[in-house]
């Protein structure tokens, strides 16, 4: 399965934009590069997910590289209540073939 | 539009008890998966079904774990016997037709605690 690379951990202040990268050197053609986010006990959130464009939501931006092997996950102005667990995801091969790492978690500071 | 539900959400026991979870995922997700997350890491999928039908089963240790999927809606993960190094929280999710561009919705999972 192809791996992705996360910083451990972050920091941002509040109300500042975050850019959350991801490293996935091994990427296929097909997979693709899906963003999770996980608050204190909860299960993880869908935030977003792209092919080879750029996409926007209402949650979130993601930025891809033109070679794919890497992405970053944007957020425009975070809030106290976007510090969580971010996991970047591979998902490929027809059916969903999941595999979490350990994420990146997001400490926003007031 | 009611989420994954996930029963009980605290589970207690002793090791070689057994015990066993339950999920209903939202209605009409042909996918459902079964998510094991020790503290500190991120989750490891055990199980996923295609309506009734197992697609990956290859990290559920079949020695102790088991589960169903009767009629492809509700779930159960049974664990027999329990080992201490099985408390975790176990998540359930459902996908709505488990392709890789569908969304997949989590229940706010048990938490099992093996003593």
């Amino acid at each position: 399965d192809a791996k992705t690379t996360q910083p451990n951990s972050m920091e941002s202040n509040e109300e500042e934009p975050v850019h959350l990268p991801c490293n996935h050197s091994t990427i296929s053609g097909t997979d693709y590069i899906h963003w999770y986010r996980q608050l204190p006990s909860q299960g993880p959130e869908y935030v977003i997910h792209g092919l080879t464009s750029n996409v926007n939501n209402r949650m979130a931006s993601l930025a891809i590289a033109e070679d794919r092997k890497s992405s970053t996950l944007i957020l425009h102005r975070a809030t106290l209540r976007d510090a969580a667990v971010y996991y970047c995801i591979l998902m490929g091969g027809g059916y969903q073939k999941v595999t979490f790492g350990i994420g990146t978690k997001l400490q926003v500071i007031p | 539009e009611a989420g994954v539900a996930q029963s009980p959400r605290y589970k207690i026991i002793e090791k070689r008890q057994s015990v066993a979870f339950w999920c209903n995922p939202i209605s009409g997700h042909a996918t459902l998966y079964w998510y094991q997350q020790i503290l500190g890491q991120g989750p490891k999928l055990l199980i996923q079904f295609q309506n009734n039908g197992v697609v990956d089963d290859s990290q559920l240790p079949k020695d102790r774990f088991s589960a169903e999927r009767l009629k492809g809606v509700d779930s159960t993960l049974k664990i027999q016997p329990a080992k201490l190094e099985d408390s975790a929280v176990y998540l359930c999710a459902s996908s709505l037709g488990g392709r890789v561009t569908d969304t997949q919705y989590f229940g706010p999972g048990t938490r099992l605690t093996v003593l």
